[in-house]
């Protein structure tokens, strides 16, 4: 099991270009989230997924759009990147709602300049 | 406000000594509480994860307490090995039925050989 796994790790962009960001799970986990992590803050919600198809915004959303078109795959997308989402992005799944244990990928540095 | 914080912001310890970390919050509806380790340039991994009615959670060597009357945390790191320099982060969930999650910033901890 590679459990969440993120691409790219590093990736550099100008103001006013896209990209999309690609999270993958293999433990058929049914809900994932994107997060960012900023320095001296902690994680923030950006959108999250309950299901194959399902999105919804989280507490951050602005900017960035997502998709859900598989359940193994959450993708984040950034139609025209910022200086202010230069961040580190993590993807996190777990099995279903409730108490249960949130699994985080390693994350992905962007940064636009 | 819904708000987790953690003291101290940053600890340096020696090797083979205890110590401990500090969550306070004021979230409400409490769902549980979770303390993450974070490794510089990874994800969080999950530690203990605690609900209302716990009070307390022990995880190889580090064990989380709770105190919902106070609304305080802590986590105890007992015997420090080198491996344990890294951030530890308090994460607050709200019973709302939704996915409302508070990260705190942060405790980064150096341990000195």
């Amino acid at each position: 099991n590679a459990g969440v796994t993120q691409t790219p790790k590093f990736r550099v962009l100008k103001t006013g270009q896209s990209m999309t960001l690609l999270c993958a799970q293999d433990m058929n986990h049914e809900y994932m989230y994107w997060y960012r992590q900023d320095p001296g803050m902690g994680l923030r919600l950006i959108h999250y997924s309950v299901g194959e198809g399902t999105t919804a915004k989280g507490e951050v959303p602005d900017g960035y759009n997502v998709s859900r078109l598989k359940k193994q795959n959450f993708l984040l997308g950034l139609e025209s990147a910022a200086p202010s989402q230069t961040s580190v992005y993590f993807c996190a799944s777990t099995p279903a709602g409730g108490v249960l244990e949130q699994y985080f990928g390693p994350g992905t540095r962007l940064t636009v300049t | 406000k819904n708000q987790v914080e953690q003291s101290p912001q940053s600890l340096i310890i020696l090797e083979g000594k205890n110590c401990t970390l500090q969550c306070n919050y004021t979230v409400s509806p409490f769902s549980n509480l979770r303390w993450y380790k974070q490794d510089t340039g990874r994800g969080p991994v999950s530690l203990t994860i605690m609900t209302f009615s716990e009070n307390t959670k022990s995880n190889g060597r580090y064990t989380a307490t709770l105190d919902a009357d106070t609304k305080q945390s802590s986590l105890h790191i007992t015997a420090s090995q080198l491996s344990d320099s890294a951030s530890y982060i308090c994460v607050v969930s709200l019973n709302t039925g939704g996915f409302k999650t508070i990260f705190g910033a942060g405790t980064r901890l150096f341990v000195k050989a």
